[in-house]
């Protein structure tokens, strides 16, 4: 059974940074490409970023609004996958949602971890 | 940047009624690489239908997605009790992946 369970969530200041972690079990890791997908309270989904495996080329996508103040990386001999989020503005308040990939959609989910920026 | 857009906002149905949703993109999405999602309050969104026709694993075949281009469609044909929920399209046809603004199927 796939299984993603994501942590690190939590209360930040603006202009802090924060890293997510995403625990990944249950299917080949090292082969799959990952993905960041973020929801604000009561609003819509929005795509963070992708991560491709490295037989891929291991390269990184990112949506314009994270891009530069957000980075994703993975280690496969952990089967872990993580986001480091850096100059947190207002507006990346949101649950945060690791997600498998398939071709180009999103099959399986974590529960999310909620990262709130606020002074 | 292809902006989707879904309509209604919300529908309103008794079960057992027919549930159509509307995905509509501003400009043709590559390869009909359409998908649609289910999410339930408090729950992670759950893959329903990718390829804009093909069920998602485990997916019960009172769901089905059409259209191409544009112009696509959800259809529910009788809605359970339990699919009263936000649905959401994604275009995965070119980056950025974009979503709508979702669709709430309620309780009539």
């Amino acid at each position: 059974e796939v299984q993603l369970v994501e942590s690190g969530g939590g209360l930040v200041k603006p202009g802090g940074s924060l890293r997510l972690s995403c625990a990944a079990s249950g299917f080949s890791f090292s082969n799959a490409w990952m993905n960041w997908v973020r929801q604000a309270p009561g609003k819509g989904l929005e795509w963070v970023g992708r991560i491709k495996s490295k037989i891929n080329g291991g390269t990184t996508d990112y949506d314009a609004p994270v891009k530069g103040r957000f980075t994703i990386s993975r280690d496969d001999s952990k089967n872990m996958l993580f986001l480091q989020m850096n100059s947190l503005k207002t507006d990346d308040t949101a649950m945060y949602y690791c997600t498998t990939e398939f071709w180009g959609c999103y099959n399986n989910w974590g529960q999310g971890t909620l990262v709130t920026v606020s002074s | 940047e292809i902006v989707l857009t879904q309509s209604p906002g919300t529908l309103s149905l008794s079960p057992g009624e027919r549930a159509t949703l509307s995905c509509r993109a501003s400009q043709s999405v590559s390869n009909d690489y359409l998908a649609w999602y289910q999410q339930k309050p408090g729950q992670a969104p759950r893959l329903l239908i990718y390829g804009a026709s093909s069920r998602a694993t485990g997916i019960p075949d009172r769901f089905s997605g059409s259209g191409s281009g544009t112009d696509f469609t959800l259809t529910i044909s009788r809605v359970e009790p339990e699919d009263f929920a936000v649905y959401y399209c994604q275009q995965y046809g070119s980056l950025p992946r974009t979503f709508g603004q979702g669709t709430k199927v309620e309780i009539k």
